[in-house]
């Protein structure tokens, strides 16, 4: 019954290989987001989608590719990993893309890049 | 640059006691939101408040927002052990539709 979830939880894979990383929301919600928070904690929006289409995209390079298949769903997919690209990755999601709306926060994705 | 800092960056305080956090922003803003993070999970809202607000309570948090000194505050009255995490404040930066989080302040309540 948890609200934001994501797949997997952790992910070790070495540098070059391409991986995905899996989110959904049962909460009925039309906006779902995608966050990387570094090291320091500092969390930075990647891409934002509302009913399955691309509102934000944060000049993430494009090896980056958000995928919705609905609006329950946002996956990331990532080419070519660098050693960059290890942080901890936060899907999210809201009722509608309004500014002022709470965000429901999933537990993250761990990847490690080596 | 961060639209939102928190400030103090870590904060350690007796069990009982009371905690403050601050955060500044930069640039106009409709809202301001606080999130938790507990460590190795992912962020929980805690309150938002509106740019005609001053002043919101939720149970044992106070927080006050300050728009023309850009800045708000968080007050968690008779801290427990519990409430040691992460705390962030959001903003969504001259209205654009997105949140910009801050790098948080760490809270650790000693026992």
């Amino acid at each position: 019954d948890t609200a934001v979830s994501q797949t997997p939880k952790y992910l070790v894979t070495q540098m070059g290989n391409d991986k995905s990383i899996k989110c959904e929301q049962n909460l009925g919600h039309d906006t779902m987001y995608w966050y990387k928070q570094d090291s320091k904690k500092f969390l930075k929006i990647m891409f934002s989608y509302n009913n399955k289409e691309l509102i934000i995209n944060e000049t993430v390079p494009n090896r980056f590719s958000p995928k919705s298949p609905d609006k329950a769903h946002l996956n990331l997919h990532i080419n070519s990993l660098e050693l960059g690209d290890s942080a901890v990755y936060f899907c999210a999601s809201s009722q509608e893309a309004a500014i002022q709306e709470t965000q429901y926060f999933g537990p993250g994705t761990r990847l490690l890049v080596l | 640059s961060q639209q939102g800092e928190e400030d103090p960056q870590a904060l350690s305080i007796q069990e009982g006691e009371n905690a403050t956090m601050n955060c500044s922003y930069k640039t106009s803003i409709n809202n301001l939101q606080w999130y938790r993070q507990n460590s190795g999970r992912g962020l929980v809202h805690l309150i938002l408040i509106r740019s005609n607000e001053r002043e919101k309570h939720s149970g044992r948090l106070r927080v006050t927002l300050d728009t023309s000194k850009k800045s708000s505050s968080l007050l968690i009255t008779a801290s427990r052990a519990a409430d040691t995490a992460s705390y962030f404040c959001a903003t969504p930066p001259g209205g654009a539709q997105k949140l910009v989080f801050g790098q948080g302040t760490r809270l650790t309540i000693n026992p």
